[in-house]
């Protein structure tokens, strides 16, 4: 158990619908990342939050939006879903700034778009 | 620029050592690497920051040459506790200088230890 916690665990949507996945972070864990992992695309960082503010975006569409809160969890917005959305999601927490120091990942929540 | 990981599989016997080597085009700042069980999540094994650092992990290390833009990650004795695809993340120069923080993945390198 990394300390690491997201819901739902699975979801199962419809294209075009809207999704909210969410993260909680380590106790005392100030950055949160977003990651993607389908077949197609393999691992593939997101957006980095750290206390509140967006820190970095990677491969992250433009239909996709974060954001971190006061308590610091995270949710990820996912909207006008396709097909190819379909992926796990997981979410990474670690004290640092910068992503150079262990990130403890979250079980991830797995997204199945019909 | 996604690394490039070799080999894509291997299959070790208990006790066995194995190489799994990262490379980038472009210059790195860090290298990151990532053991993934089937159906689990991705578990930090170590960070490399600096050229010609090496690190240790138990049995496992990892090596990153700064000049040739790659990292090797060492398994020692292998157990059957080593199986899962191993992942390397890249750092690239460009948006650290920038101070923000970009991690590209490679595909993956499947590692099964066999009895």
């Amino acid at each position: 158990d990394s300390g690491v916690t997201q819901t739902p665990k699975h979801l199962i949507t419809a294209t075009g619908q809207r999704v909210t996945l969410r993260c909680s972070p380590r106790s005392g864990d100030l950055s949160v990342y977003w990651y993607q992992q389908s077949l197609d695309q393999g691992l593939q960082f997101l957006i980095q939050y750290y206390n509140g503010e967006e820190r970095a975006k990677g491969n992250i569409l433009e239909r996709f939006s974060a954001q971190q809160f006061p308590d610091l969890h995270s949710e990820l917005n996912l909207s006008s879903l396709e097909l190819g959305d379909s992926a796990l999601y997981f979410c990474a927490s670690s004290v640092a700034l910068r992503g150079q120091e262990t990130q403890y990942f979250g079980p991830g929540t797995r997204l199945l778009v019909l | 620029q996604q690394p490039v990981q070799s080999p894509q599989a291997v299959i070790l016997r208990e006790g066995e050592d194995a190489v799994i080597n990262c490379s980038s085009s472009k210059a790195l700042y860090s290298v990151h690497w990532y053991r993934q069980k089937h159906g689990e999540a991705p578990v930090f094994l170590m960070i490399l920051l600096k050229g010609g650092e090496q690190k240790g992990h138990e049995k496992i290390s990892a090596s990153f040459n700064e000049k040739k833009q790659q990292s090797s990650l060492y398994l020692t004795a292998s157990q059957l506790s080593y199986s899962g695809t191993y992942f390397c993340g890249t750092e690239s120069r460009e948006y650290s200088g920038a101070g923000s923080y970009q991690l590209t993945f490679g595909k993956g390198t499947k590692l099964s230890v066999i009895p």
